[in-house]
């Protein structure tokens, strides 16, 4: 069966450092992979999504990038962090014909 | 993707049957009908999903009205860890690259004693 993973669950990081979160899936090949964010009582925004390896669509502009350098590993980065890109951020796969599944997430605060 | 309208919010009796609503009046004829749902500080969990006929799984049932432009998750016996946000998305499903998976605000579904 198939299953994601999301690391880490939390994390706390000042302003300006970098950020490095992973997702990789296991139990299927070439899943298309998503990172969504969702600010404290607000709704699931789409960052990225990737059909491939490098291959990267990007729905918002913002201080975030992401990249695939595996089939199965989706990475969200960034160079400097700002006390905005606080949120509650989820990786999620899926393939056509199927819905997304989302791993369990990551809260991030910016301090 | 096709634009989705659910109530903001919603109550139900535990043990009762809740009916959550979902209007897709721009639906295409190749858009399916998904339902996800999100417990407080959990990732969004996928319910069903549904072209135009009724669904049913062990979590719950899909109706569909024959013009496709609404639907209704049933959750036939709802208890206490069935609270959470219930949200309703169309998109094409076979698609040749990813298909993005919007989600709007949903309902916050409050299951009480």
């Amino acid at each position: 069966s198939q299953t994601i993973h999301q690391w880490p669950a939390t994390l706390v990081q000042p302003v300006g450092s970098p950020l490095s979160l992973e997702c990789t899936v296991e139990g299927t090949s070439n899943p298309n992979l998503y990172w969504y964010r969702q600010a404290a009582g607000r709704g699931l925004q789409l960052l990225f999504y990737s059909v491939g390896i490098g291959q990267i669509s990007s729905e918002v502009p913002q201080n975030l990038s992401a990249s695939r350098p595996q089939d199965r590993q989706f990475i969200l980065s960034s160079k400097k962090l700002l006390l905005s890109d606080s949120g509650f951020y989820l990786c999620a796969w899926g393939l056509s014909g199927v819905g997304a599944f989302f791993g369990q997430g990551t809260r991030l605060t910016v301090v | 993707d096709a634009k989705t309208t659910q109530p903001p919010s919603m109550d139900c009796a535990e043990g009762r049957a809740a009916n959550l609503p979902c209007n897709h009046s721009t639906i295409s004829g190749n858009e399916y009908v998904y339902w996800y749902r999100q417990i407080h500080s959990q990732g969004p969990q996928y319910i069903i999903h549904g072209l135009k006929n009724n669904e049913t799984n062990e979590m719950a049932s899909l109706i569909i009205t024959e013009d496709r432009k609404s639907s209704t998750l049933i959750l036939p016996h709802a208890t206490l860890r069935d609270t959470a946000v219930y949200y309703c998305i169309v998109r094409p499903s076979n698609t040749g690259t990813a298909s993005k998976l919007t989600f709007g605000t949903g309902t916050r579904l409050q299951v009480t004693l």
